[in-house]
């Protein structure tokens, strides 16, 4: 199976900061990665597909980027609505992984 | 408004059964793949399963390959979870998700808001 590594963990960050967490894939998995962003107690919700591709009505601070085995998600401008955690997802082979998890908090 | 309601979660002992279900409304349920997405108490989310629009072609991760069964009923709009010989390791919340895209599986937009289930003795 393809690993999935995203860094940091925790990133302690303050609204109006830009944010980036990175993804890293144990093999190349071409453009084949989503971006979802889970609140506590709620289901996730997906931000971006394709790697750079936004979701219909996710905001435009949000942006994705990437291709074969790294890739980030940038937030430019961070709002107290973001901090949650965020997870990427292979969709390469037909064995999805989803990275550990990166958890956006208040410094 | 596309929905995704799951159900059939609870306690159940150690190598014991159980079947989720995931109701399904709003969309062509037909026309895309479903998954079931799991996540552990304080946990990562772990892909479950994936069935294709048609149900013909279904996909596993290790973990639970072997024990359990994706399927679904079209003319209900209904997608199924049987699992058989559970284990501790299983105790997560399941969700039910649908693919974005028609016939490209992967990216999932629609999740439902889970379902509970703990195996313990």
């Amino acid at each position: 199976d393809i690993q999935m590594t995203q860094s940091p963990s925790t990133l302690s960050a303050s609204v109006g900061d830009r944010v980036t967490i990175t993804c890293r894939a144990s093999q190349s998995i071409g453009g084949w990665l989503a971006w979802y962003q889970q609140r506590p107690g709620k289901a996730p919700k997906l931000l971006m597909y394709k790697a750079s591709s936004l979701e219909s009505g996710v905001p435009s601070r949000f942006s994705g980027s990437g291709f074969g085995t790294e890739f980030t998600l940038t937030i430019s401008s961070l709002q107290t609505d973001d901090f949650a955690t965020y997870y990427c997802q292979q969709y390469n082979s037909y064995s999805w992984t989803f990275g550990q998890g990166t958890k956006v908090e208040i410094k | 408004q596309v929905h995704l309601v799951e159900s059939g979660g609870g306690v159940v002992q150690p190598g014991t059964s159980l079947t989720l279900s995931c109701a399904a409304s709003g969309f062509t349920f037909s026309t895309y793949g479903m998954n079931w997405v799991r996540q552990a108490p304080g946990k990562g989310l772990e892909w479950v399963a994936l069935i294709s629009y048609a149900g013909s072609n279904k996909y596993y991760a290790d973990s639970v390959k072997g024990r359990f069964t994706i399927s679904r009923d079209n003319t209900k709009n209904i997608l199924y979870l049987q699992m058989n010989n559970l284990r501790a390791e299983d105790t997560a919340v399941y969700y039910c998700a649908k693919d974005r895209f028609l016939e490209l599986p992967g990216a999932m937009d629609v999740w439902g808001q889970g379902t509970t289930v703990t195996v313990s003795s």
